[in-house]
């Protein structure tokens, strides 16, 4: 069956430092994978997308990785800020522009 | 103003009920989704339209029923509400365009408690 996994526990880091959270799917072929910010009470906004033939991608602080062969998308923030703090969710986007998400990992950024 | 709104943003209701959940956009966009959010189990997708002629079932849509009255209306009903539909419901749209970023763009939110 078709599955999306994020770390499972939450990520709890001093500000400054880089959070690393893990995206890693099965029994996908994703033309795109994208991340989505969720805080709380509100919907999901898009931060960044990375195509299948594309091996990183940044935006400011943030750092994207694909891996196709891992089946693993990694996403970075560096110099990390309280106001990073968030859940992050990745999301894969199928040939028929479906997205289908992974459960999220919740960061706590430490001032 | 927002440019995808939803309403209402919080709903309690009884087992049995119908209930509908009304999403607006001003985005222009052509594709609308409707998913539902539960601790632990991520965003799953409900319902989606690519415009106003099309609307097909996504990976939970049993118990559910939609209605697309315009590019800009997207309607979620429960016909029959029951406690396991208790949720956070997002709607989100997307542009059709070929040269778009194909990011989807979510409502703030509906929170639906049904006793």
């Amino acid at each position: 069956s078709q599955k999306i996994e994020q770390n499972s526990e939450a990520l709890n880091i001093q500000e400054g430092k880089t959070a690393t959270l893990t995206c890693n799917y099965t029994n996908y072929s994703p033309a795109y994978l994208q991340w989505y910010r969720q805080d709380p009470g509100r919907g999901p906004v898009f931060l960044l997308l990375i195509r299948e033939n594309e091996k990183e991608k940044r935006k400011e602080r943030l750092k994207v990785t694909f891996d196709t062969t891992l089946k693993q998308s990694l996403f970075h923030i560096t110099a990390s800020q309280p106001a990073d703090s968030a859940t992050y969710l990745c999301a894969l986007l199928s040939n028929d522009y479906k997205l289908s998400f992974g459960a999220g990992t919740t960061v706590t950024v430490r001032a | 103003d927002a440019d995808v709104t939803q309403t209402p943003r919080n709903r309690i209701t009884k087992t049995g009920k119908r209930i509908m959940l009304e999403c607006s956009q001003t985005k222009g966009h052509d594709r609308m989704y409707w998913y539902r959010q539960d601790p632990g189990l991520g965003l799953r997708l409900i319902y989606y339209s690519f415009d106003v002629k099309d609307i097909n079932k996504g990976e939970i849509s049993d118990g559910y029923s939609v209605s697309r009255q315009a590019q800009a209306k997207f309607s979620l009903s429960l016909e029959s509400a029951i406690p396991n539909q208790t949720a956070l419901y997002f709607c989100a749209t997307q542009s059709g365009a070929e040269s778009s970023y194909n990011e989807q763009f979510f409502g703030p939110g509906t929170r639906l408690t049904v006793l």
